[in-house]
């Protein structure tokens, strides 16, 4: 089965509302990444996280190792905000990420 | 702002030729990464190195080599292309751990083997 599970696989929302996006864990995580893949092919790194919250703008992710999840919340989606978020988690301390599927999420006006 | 530059962006190659497809990063980052990504299979990492002179295997390396022959370059060979390797190949830097590890992407290259 998936190490890494990402719920929902797709999504799709009004500009200005918010979401929330879930990655659970079949491994021992010890960190976790979140990217974001725009529409145009390009990869960003949105967080990196040892267990515990940050939160960067309409951007808020926590991750909880106990319980094996992270979450990425998005506050007051923007049309720009629209692409696929992958969450990726290391688990050996061994510079090395297994990836989610991602999730597509879609912002309309 | 960390940089990580592909080349070339685009590429047709004849099945059986070779192809070289190369990484630039200024970011002064030990680790580097080739990944491969397919509709349908997210991101599978092929080859990494921790630092100059090093390459590991990562979970699909087969039909495929790596090469770090500096710090700032890391290159992923195709000796002998396939139309199977059809597909848009991502290279990463990933700093160390008290930097918090974060990986950086190029912007992709496009592969298609006829």
């Amino acid at each position: 089965g998936d190490k890494v599970k990402q719920s929902p696989s797709a999504l799709s929302l009004q500009e200005g509302t918010n979401s929330a996006l879930r990655c659970n864990f079949s491994i021992a995580a010890t960190t976790v990444q979140w990217f974001l893949q725009n529409p145009r092919g390009s990869l960003m790194n949105l967080f990196y996280l040892v267990p515990g919250t940050k939160e960067n703008g309409r951007l808020k992710s926590a991750f909880d190792s106990k319980e094996s999840y992270s979450t990425l919340h998005i506050r007051d989606a923007q049309l720009e905000d629209s692409g696929t978020y992958f969450c990726a988690a290391e688990a050996d301390s061994n510079y090395q990420l297994i990836w989610g599927s991602g999730t597509k999420l879609i912002i309309k006006p | 702002e960390a940089a990580v530059t592909q080349s070339p962006r685009n590429k047709v190659a004849v099945t059986g030729g070779k192809v070289t497809l190369s990484c630039n990063q200024t970011n002064n980052h030990n680790n580097m990464y080739w990944y491969r990504q397919d509709t349908g299979h997210g991101l599978r990492l092929i080859h990494y190195s921790y630092g100059a002179g090093s390459t590991e295997k990562g979970d699909i390396p087969d039909g495929y080599k790596a090469s770090r022959p500096s710090q700032e370059n890391f290159s992923l060979i195709l000796e002998l292309a396939t139309p199977s390797q059809t597909s848009v190949y991502f290279c990463a830097s990933g700093g160390s751990r008290d930097r918090g590890w974060t990986l950086y992407f190029g912007e992709g290259s496009r592969l298609i083997v006829v």
